[in-house]
């Protein structure tokens, strides 16, 4: 079955450390993106990539980092320097960046800081 | 820069009735794309329905239709014969050609709650 996957689901961490989400997609999609949620709010669009080696800064990368070595992956450090990094991470990709092309979401991944 | 715009925080709608969520979006692109996503409580998004901004007619998939105004900017949600999975949080989003290529734009959504 082709599809995005994130793990881990649930992931905790403690302040000061840096953490890696990791995000796969196996339906051969140029474009690739990461949001981040908050409760009882929209999408925030953290960085995206249209294709494998390069990527752009979204509306809040600041404390994030990624890299898209490989057209099937997109994973996201996110840095001690976030600060309220607690949220939940929705990773997307498409057939490429045209309007037309809706996006595929993966099932997230809730980041809590204690 | 796009941005998108729900009024609605939370809606009630009673079991196999209609509902309309609303959205309003703003954007110097001429060539643009409207999706709706369904967010139940699991945290999947789930596509719905997409509107291309040169479409001529109203999107339409199953029970859900998509009443597109161009000159209103607005991109209205139809849900016909609601049901209780219908209850989920609802987002509206956009999608630009030029200046905003490869980027999509999320409201902050609507919680629609279907009462048997």
């Amino acid at each position: 079955d082709g599809g995005i996957t994130q793990s881990p689901k649930y992931l905790f961490r403690k302040e000061g450390q840096n953490v890696t989400l990791s995000c796969e997609q196996n339906l051969n999609h140029d474009a690739m993106y990461w949001y981040r949620q908050d409760p009882g709010q929209g999408l925030r669009l953290i960085y995206y990539s249209q294709i494998v080696n390069d990527f752009q800064k979204g509306d809040i990368a600041e404390g994030y980092s990624v890299s898209r070595e490989k057209k099937e992956s997109f994973p996201l450090t996110v840095t001690s320097a976030q600060k309220n990094p607690t949220a939940f991470y929705l990773c997307a990709s498409s057939p490429g960046g045209a309007p037309y092309n809706e996006q595929f979401f993966g099932p997230g991944t809730r980041l809590t800081v204690l | 820069a796009q941005k998108i715009t729900q009024t609605q925080p939370g809606m009630f709608v009673q079991e196999k009735e209609a509902v309309t969520l609303d959205c309003t979006y703003d954007t110097s692109d001429p060539s643009y794309g409207l999706f709706w996503y369904k967010q139940p409580s699991s945290g999947e998004m789930i596509f719905l329905i997409y509107q291309g901004s040169y479409d001529q007619q109203n999107a339409t998939e199953g029970r859900y239709s998509l009443n597109f105004q161009k000159a209103r900017k607005s991109a209205n949600l139809v849900i016909s014969a609601s049901q209780l999975g219908d209850s989920a949080m609802y987002f509206c989003a956009m999608r630009g050609h030029n200046t905003n290529a490869g980027k999509s734009t999320f409201g902050d959504g609507t919680t629609l709650t279907v009462k048997p």
